[in-house]
């Protein structure tokens, strides 16, 4: 089973700023990597695939980037909608399709 | 626009069962594989069962194989999940979710919540 890791579980951003997210497979996902935003009491919508491409409607804020074992979403000046959980998952070796632990977004 | 809702959640006591159902519209059913995928009261995200679009291909994630069985009815548009023998760390929302291409999750439904206590 493929673990992946996020980093931080916690990041404290005021509005306007850039936020980084990370995540480490324990082993090569190769670019089979996806990431989600979750809002609380709402389900994942899906913002990133393929490591890099946005999803439909997602805004060119977010980014992805990264391949093999190392990924990154970047947003680059948060919204007060961005405040969320954002998750990684790699769809490269399955099953079991595993996700990250998840990183929380909070205002500061 | 892709639309899946899930029913069927509540509460039930160790060791009982439950039938979610997942009725799918917006996006032709029969040609797309489907998953179960849950979450315990703030908690992250644990995929449990994946079938193929003919049902041919299953799969189940350990902590629910054997008590767990996934189905679906393309002629209803509708996905199921049979769980029995249910225990308190079953408690969670549980979301369908369409697969797409390379098998990766794109939608989502809302989720319905079971809770197994007594």
């Amino acid at each position: 089973e493929i673990v992946m890791t996020q980093s931080p579980a916690t990041l404290s951003v005021s509005p306007g700023e850039r936020a980084t997210l990370s995540c480490t497979a324990s082993q090569s996902v190769n670019s089979n990597l996806a990431w989600f935003q979750q809002k609380p009491g709402q389900a994942p919508r899906l913002l990133i695939y393929g490591a890099s491409t946005r999803a439909t409607d997602i805004p060119a804020r977010f980014s992805g980037s990264g391949s093999g074992t190392e990924f990154t979403l970047t947003i680059s000046s948060l919204q007060p909608e961005d405040f969320a959980v954002y998750y990684c998952q790699q769809y490269n070796k399955w099953p079991p399709w595993t996700f990250g632990q998840g990183t929380k977004v909070e205002i500061k | 626009e892709v639309q899946l809702v899930e029913s069927g959640g509540g509460l039930v006591q160790p060791g009982g069962s439950l039938r979610l159902s997942c009725a799918a519209s917006g996006f032709t059913f029969n040609h797309y594989s489907m998953n179960w995928v849950r979450q315990a009261p703030g908690k992250g995200l644990e995929w449990v069962s994946y079938i193929s679009s003919s049902s041919y291909t299953i799969y189940y994630a350990d902590s629910v194989k054997g008590r767990f069985t996934i189905s679906r009815d393309n002629a209803k548009n509708s996905l199921y999940l049979q769980m029995n023998s249910l225990r308190a760390e079953d408690t969670a929302v549980y979301y369908c979710a369409r697969a797409s291409e390379l098998e990766r999750q794109d939608y989502w439904g809302q989720g319905t919540l079971v809770t197994v206590s007594s």
